[in-house]
């Protein structure tokens, strides 16, 4: 998985609970991401990393939040976890072209299955 | 209208026959493009990214990309049942999207 872990790799919790799930690569990349991958949906952004303290917001960034102290680490956190939050969520990485654009091919960790009570 | 779509299957091909799968995207200004093998239970692992019109060979894996009509297509020759998987398409416009997935199921 390219140097890529996550933590924990399932969970189970309750409603209004927080959550947080840790993302830790050892490829030195710049970029990390996370998804939610829920059938009928695919994959979908909830919010990525450019850098550290850099993050921004992706297709469905409500009801999380995000922080990156240091390279190899991006947390996602579930501020008060809803059942609609059920799913696997997926921790990606990616690298600078050389030409300087984020169009590299992006690199998935084995995923976290939470389910909310 | 979703930024990408794929068609969900399932899509059953014979043990060395052809697969052809096909995503359209929505977004003029995408710029790559890119197709990704899921096992089940597994996550999502890189088979092939294409930049430009026209085919992208690699192996069995053939990517066409065509920008006027907004149309990629990833095929795979002598289908063999361990390429039984989900398939996705992504692409980069102003972040990654990602397709529902197709289906593949290589019947030996």
């Amino acid at each position: 998985d390219a140097g890529i872990t996550q933590s924990p790799r399932h969970k189970v919790t309750e409603t209004g609970t927080p959550v947080t799930l840790r993302c830790h690569q050892t490829e030195n990349h710049r970029y990390m991401y996370w998804y939610r991958q829920d059938p009928g949906h695919g994959l979908r952004l909830i919010h990525y990393s450019y850098g550290v303290k850099d993050t921004d917001k992706g297709e469905v960034s409500d009801g999380y939040s995000v922080s990156r102290s240091k390279t190899e680490d991006f947390l996602l956190t579930l501020e008060s976890a809803t059942s609609s939050q059920t799913s696997v969520y997926f921790c990606a990485i990616s690298e600078t072209s050389s030409s300087g654009s984020w169009d590299n091919e992006q690199f998935f960790g084995p995923g976290t299955r939470l389910t909310v009570l | 209208q979703k930024e990408v779509e794929q068609n969900s299957g399932p899509l059953s091909v014979p043990e060395g026959a052809i697969a052809s799968l096909n995503c359209t995207y929505s977004d003029r200004g995408s710029q790559s493009f890119f197709w990704y093998r899921q096992y089940s239970g597994k996550s999502p692992e890189l088979i092939m990214f294409i930049y430009s019109n026209g085919d992208k060979e690699d192996g069995r894996f053939t990517a066409q990309l065509n920008k006027a009509s907004q149309y990629v297509s990833l095929l795979i020759r002598d289908s063999q049942p361990s390429d039984s998987a989900t398939y996705l398409c992504a692409v980069k416009s102003n972040q990654f999207y990602f397709g529902t997935g197709t289906s593949l199921t290589v019947i030996p």
